[in-house]
């Protein structure tokens, strides 16, 4: 199985909302509510933003939210902060192996 | 508070081998699913390997099955992975994570760099 499908850039001003998007196929995406995201800061270890598709760690602002479309998720970041610049990576559960799937990670560049 | 501590990274030969180890603090080791998860220098992330909470089940990416081994000790609240046969495609920074397939990885260590060349 392929990794999931993320572009490898997005870019948004202060303030305003960006989605980045998470294709997989029916074997994985498709299939399960088991989809999570990643923002990983250059240097530092990646860490969950949302999992299950749409729900949120405790600590994660409610500025990020996700949702999922047949074999496609999205992750949304409204209220953009310089802060949020760094790479997202998306994940889901993936049927008969490997198990687990990422995505090509997404660099979100805030203007 | 949860901990994961990654060591014993190195620069290594290809061909060669090397272990991991992930000390997990501040929640029941045993009772958790485990994974190693690898990201290549300026590359995306990539899962290498899991295993069971009670030891049960073990789990690898094609690319390095038959060549890594991973395995824990609960009474260290320890997990391992042994590389052997490495590659110079396997240099990467090695982190370690709590959770696996049907969880999410909530935990992240701060990752052990390999780099394998000769």
């Amino acid at each position: 199985q392929s990794a999931l499908t993320q572009p490898a850039s997005v870019s948004g001003s202060p303030g305003q909302s960006i989605t980045i998007s998470c294709t997989g196929t029916s074997s994985d995406v498709g299939s399960y509510n088991l989809v999570s995201w990643y923002q990983q800061h250059p240097g530092k270890a990646p860490k969950v933003m949302i999992f299950e598709v749409s729900k949120r760690p405790s600590g994660v602002s409610d500025r990020f939210s996700g949702s999922k479309s047949g074999n496609s998720a999205s992750l949304t970041i409204s209220g953009l902060q310089a802060d949020d610049e760094a790479y997202y990576y998306c994940c889901s559960f993936a049927r008969g192996g490997p198990f687990v799937l990422f995505g090509g990670g997404t660099k979100l560049t805030v203007l | 508070e949860v901990h994961l501590l990654e060591s014993g990274g190195a620069l290594v030969q290809p061909g060669g081998s090397l272990r991991l180890s992930c000390a997990a603090s501040g929640f029941n080791f045993n009772n958790y699913d485990m994974s190693w998860v690898r990201q290549a220098p300026g590359k995306g992330l990539e899962w290498v390997s899991a295993i069971g909470g009670g030891g049960g089940g073990t789990y690898y990416a094609d690319s390095v099955k038959g060549r890594f081994t991973i395995s824990r000790d609960n009474s260290k609240n320890t997990l391992y992975l042994q590389l052997n046969s490495l590659r110079d495609e396997d240099t990467a920074v090695y982190f370690c994570a709590k959770g696996f397939a049907r969880d999410y990885f909530e935990y992240w260590g701060q990752g052990t760099l390999v780099t394998v060349s000769s």
